[in-house]
């Protein structure tokens, strides 16, 4: 099974509310990520974590994030949306070794 | 710095024939992966095909196969017998082997196919 699950898949939240995303994976895959997905755009890596060490994009310290309490959890939190926030973000898991990454289906934030 | 640059923001193509996508990418290492993936209507993000830069012959799998020119850095996409389901946004991507822990994708092309 190489399931990657994502709560909720629509998320609805308010400037300057906090959000929090949830990924789950069972396939005890050792680093997880995290994208940004908007319309048109590529997507962007927002941080990852190998094992239980956080990796976070430079651009993005601040704004995101993240926790992984075991090996299959992993959430994004963000501390005061703002409207720039309203996006897909998309979870993905990999093995060690692996080559590709498996995704799960998508939390779509709006921010209002 | 790694870069993955896909020019073709959209084609549109008739069923049952062949598309091809291109895609060109940035690397100082001499040994990475190069994937595409497939965006699916409602957003999800699906793993299509792979290349390993140390191998010259070109992956297939299924009517998806890979066009890899190493020498031009790039590693086009395939479709063959096109169905209307084929429809989607193709995404390509690139992890370098020995320092990439993260994969670089590019922008997307959008594929319409039509009957």
């Amino acid at each position: 099974d190489t399931t990657v699950k994502q709560n909720p898949r629509y998320k609805l939240a308010r400037v300057g509310k906090p959000v929090n995303l949830i990924c789950s994976q069972t396939m005890n895959h050792d680093t997880m990520y995290w994208y940004q997905k908007k319309p048109n755009q590529a997507p962007k890596l927002l941080l990852f974590y190998y094992d239980k060490i956080l990796n976070r994009e430079a651009d993005t310290f601040e704004k995101f994030q993240s926790s992984r309490p075991n090996n299959s959890f992993c959430s994004l939190y963000i501390g005061s949306a703002g409207l720039e926030y309203s996006a897909m973000y998309l979870c993905a898991s990999r093995p060690t070794g692996g080559r590709e990454q498996y995704f799960g289906p998508g939390t779509r934030l709006t921010v209002l | 710095a790694q870069k993955v640059t896909q020019t073709q923001t959209s084609i549109s193509v008739v069923e049952k024939t062949t598309v091809t996508m291109d895609c060109v990418y940035e690397t100082r290492d001499s040994s990475y992966f190069l994937f595409w993936y497939k965006q699916t209507a409602s957003g999800e993000i699906v793993f299509l095909i792979r290349q390993d830069s140390y191998k010259k012959e070109n992956a297939t799998v299924g009517h998806y196969s890979l066009n890899f020119q190493k020498p031009k850095s790039s590693i086009g996409l395939i479709i063959t017998a096109t169905q209307i389901e084929d429809s989607a946004v193709y995404f390509c991507a690139m992890r370098e082997r020995v320092s990439g822990t993260y994969q670089r994708f590019g922008t997307g092309t959008k594929l319409q196919v039509v009957p």
